[in-house]
């Protein structure tokens, strides 16, 4: 098993340009997340997934867009690059089983937006 | 509002010695609780977790214990060891009927000296 696999690893991006920041997990989990990691902080949430065709807005959504066509992929997008989205993006995915909470993560792209 | 907070950012301890790091919590609907590590360049890594119904999991060198009435977790290495050297963060989740969704804190760096 991979687990979670991000790509790319490193991406810089000039103000107004767009890019979809892609994820996919190999663990037939059916919940998926994206979190951003700024500097010093802790891990926030920005969209998540139940399961294919369902999304929803976690705590910072703002300039991204998600979509869910497969339990396996979970890509996120942002369509104007803005300096504030210079950040560390990590993917995970959970199980459906009752119980068990603990969320799989990914390694991570990092972005620049200059 | 921050929902779960870590208020040391940082914790030097000498190897074999006790890491105790703290995490506070003011959501009272949280059922679970997990610690993750996170190397740098790296996604963060699940180390332990417990459940609202039990006040202590114990995993090897590592043990977290939950006080619900004060809203406080804590988790203990021991004996501390140099690969041991990562930022820790606390998490919490409402389970399955939210989402399996994770609040963070903001992290504490440990740092084993050998």
């Amino acid at each position: 098993n991979a687990g979670v696999t991000q790509t790319p690893k490193f991406r810089i991006l000039k103000i107004g340009q767009s890019m979809t920041l892609q994820c996919t997990q190999d663990m037939n989990h059916n919940y998926m997340y994206w979190y951003r990691q700024d500097p010093g902080m802790g891990l926030k949430l920005i969209y998540y997934s139940v399961g294919a065709g369902i999304t929803d807005k976690g705590e910072v959504p703002n300039g991204y867009n998600v979509s869910r066509s497969t339990t396996e992929d979970f890509p996120l997008r942002l369509e104007l690059a803005a300096p504030s989205q210079t950040s560390v993006y990590f993917c995970a995915s959970s199980s459906l089983r009752s119980g068990t909470v603990e969320q799989y993560f990914g390694p991570g792209t990092r972005l620049t937006v200059t | 509002d921050q929902q779960v907070k870590q208020n040391s950012p940082s914790l030097s301890v000498q190897e074999g010695r006790i890491s105790i790091l703290n995490c506070d919590y003011t959501n009272s609907m949280f059922d679970y609780f997990l610690w993750y590590k996170k190397y740098p360049a790296e996604g963060p890594t699940f180390l332990i977790s417990i459940s609202s119904i039990k006040d202590k999991n114990e995993d090897g060198r590592f043990t977290v214990f939950l006080n619900k009435s004060a809203k406080h977790l804590s988790l203990h290495i021991v004996p501390s060891q140099p690969g041991d050297s990562a930022v820790y963060f606390c998490a919490a989740s409402a389970g399955l009927r939210a989402g399996n969704k994770l609040t963070f804190g903001g992290g504490t760096r440990v740092l084993v000296k050998p």
